[in-house]
């Protein structure tokens, strides 16, 4: 079946401009995250959506951050102004079950963002 | 160990060897590890993942080791292949939901 699919693949954009970056997760998996990693760097967590509860936003690094999920499927994570310390590759995870710890998350492979 | 900035700690073997790649974790509440691979443009890949009422589990050929006294988790790769050469991360669950927090990684460069 399809995995974790994310758009664009890469995004060039110049500094202050607007980004929008999609997040398709497996099918039927009510659990969506949002990870962050710089080059050379661990993934850093940003936010995460499960069903129809509040997210978790704790990880957005400023309010320039944000991300919608519709219909507990597809997410769009929004960065406004962006400055070239956003520059990153920014991974999607999924995963299948209600608000349950212990399970694995399944990545995309990521928007590579490139701020100039 | 942990790296920094742009260099990550680098582990070369031979094709056919055994690898062990460490990781320290931070917090002793963590009750979830998982380690993944994340090769060259991809994103993370589920290699095995532990309880912390365990101390060891096997895959195929793939053992994690955990232990809870000192924080320490290490992945075993036996009989190293080519396919292996990736970025190793070990994440930890804090509590709560699954709330992933990585490490910063370790490269595994595998040599013929």
């Amino acid at each position: 079946g399809a995995g974790v699919s994310q758009s664009p693949s890469n995004k060039v954009t110049e500094k202050g401009k607007d980004v929008e970056l999609r997040c398709d997760p497996i099918s039927g998996h009510t659990a969506l995250y949002w990870y962050r990693q710089s080059l050379g760097q661990g993934l850093e967590f940003l936010i995460y959506f499960q069903g129809n509860s509040a997210p978790d936003k704790s990880g957005l690094p400023s309010d320039r951050f944000s991300a919608e999920r519709t219909g507990g499927s597809v997410s769009t994570l929004t960065i406004q102004r962006t400055q070239q310390e956003d520059s990153a590759v920014y991974l999607c995870a999924s995963s299948p079950r209600t608000g349950r710890t212990n399970e694995k998350l399944f990545f995309g492979s990521g928007t590579q963002l490139s701020v100039l | 160990g942990e790296s920094v900035g742009l260099h990550l700690p680098t582990l070369s073997v031979q094709e056919g060897d055994n690898s062990i790649i460490n990781c320290a974790y931070s917090n002793s509440a963590s009750d979830y590890f998982i380690w993944y691979k994340q090769e060259s443009g991809k994103g993370p890949q589920f290699i095995i993942d532990i309880r912390s009422n365990m101390d060891k589990r096997q895959g195929q050929r793939v053992t994690v080791l955990l232990n809870k006294t000192v924080k320490h988790l290490s992945l075993q790769i036996a009989a190293t292949q080519p396919g292996d050469s990736a970025v190793y991360f070990c994440a930890e669950n804090t509590g709560g939901y699954n709330k992933l927090i990585f490490g910063a990684g370790t490269r595994l460069a595998v040599h013929p």
